[in-house]
């Protein structure tokens, strides 16, 4: 089964530190990872995934098989980064195809000036 | 091009009353998914639908369904409303089923039950 934990409810940090969002998963299958965000008053929106291995608005994710996690960090924090941040979880089908998009319950992430 | 659509945007409804919930995709995807989301369980996933047909379905009891239209168009309803279906339900686009990476969110429809 597809599982997906974000240990904090709450993250609140100054800005200019650097933050971290813990994601960690069980999948026994091939997984595939995103970071989703929800800006105040918005639609939820992927903000990158682990495949891509790219950088977004600063913010960056490795995937670590050997812990299941995909933390997801950023040296240097803005107060527009305030959001909630949501870690997903998805899975390749052995004969093709993928599994449904399995959520974590999300860090609200406040980022003080 | 116009984003995914959820109609209405608000809604109440008491008690033992059913509703209907929909959700119009982007222009040419034809994947959509539904999912609820609430302060103390984040987003669950509901169903998927693709071509019409139900292809994924989350743990949810038989009151909650849905169904996609030959347009791409889907609805989901759930019958019997209880308290604890008071929730933001959100509706997700994709050309393809499973392909989350270009998956576009909708606004919500924001249910209330009294």
């Amino acid at each position: 089964a597809q599982r997906v934990t974000q240990p904090e409810k709450l993250l609140s940090v100054f800005k200019g530190a650097p933050v971290e969002l813990k994601c960690n998963y069980s999948y026994s299958g091939s997984p595939e990872l995103f970071w989703y965000v929800q800006y105040s008053r918005q639609r939820l929106q992927l903000l990158l995934r682990h495949i891509s291995r790219e950088s977004i608005k600063g913010f960056t994710a490795d995937l670590n098989k050997g812990e299941t996690s995909f933390h997801l960090k950023k040296p240097f924090a803005q107060e527009e980064d305030s959001a909630m941040y949501y870690c997903a979880l998805s899975g390749f089908l052995s004969q093709g195809g993928s599994e449904k998009l399995v959520f974590g319950k999300g860090t609200k992430l406040t980022v003080n000036p | 091009k116009a984003g995914v659509t959820q109609t209405p945007r608000y809604l109440i409804k008491t008690r033992g009353q059913q509703v209907t919930l929909s959700c119009s995709p982007i222009s040419g995807h034809r994947s959509v998914s539904w999912y609820q989301q609430t302060p103390g369980q984040g987003l669950q996933f509901l169903f998927e639908y693709f071509s019409e047909t139900q292809r994924n379905k989350g743990n949810f009891p038989g009151r909650f369904s849905g169904r996609q239209f030959s347009n791409s168009r889907s609805e989901m309803n759930v019958s019997t409303l209880e308290l604890g279906d008071s929730a933001l339900y959100l509706c997700a686009s994709s050309l393809a089923p499973g392909d989350y990476t270009e998956a576009f969110f909708g606004q919500g429809t924001r249910l209330t039950v009294v």
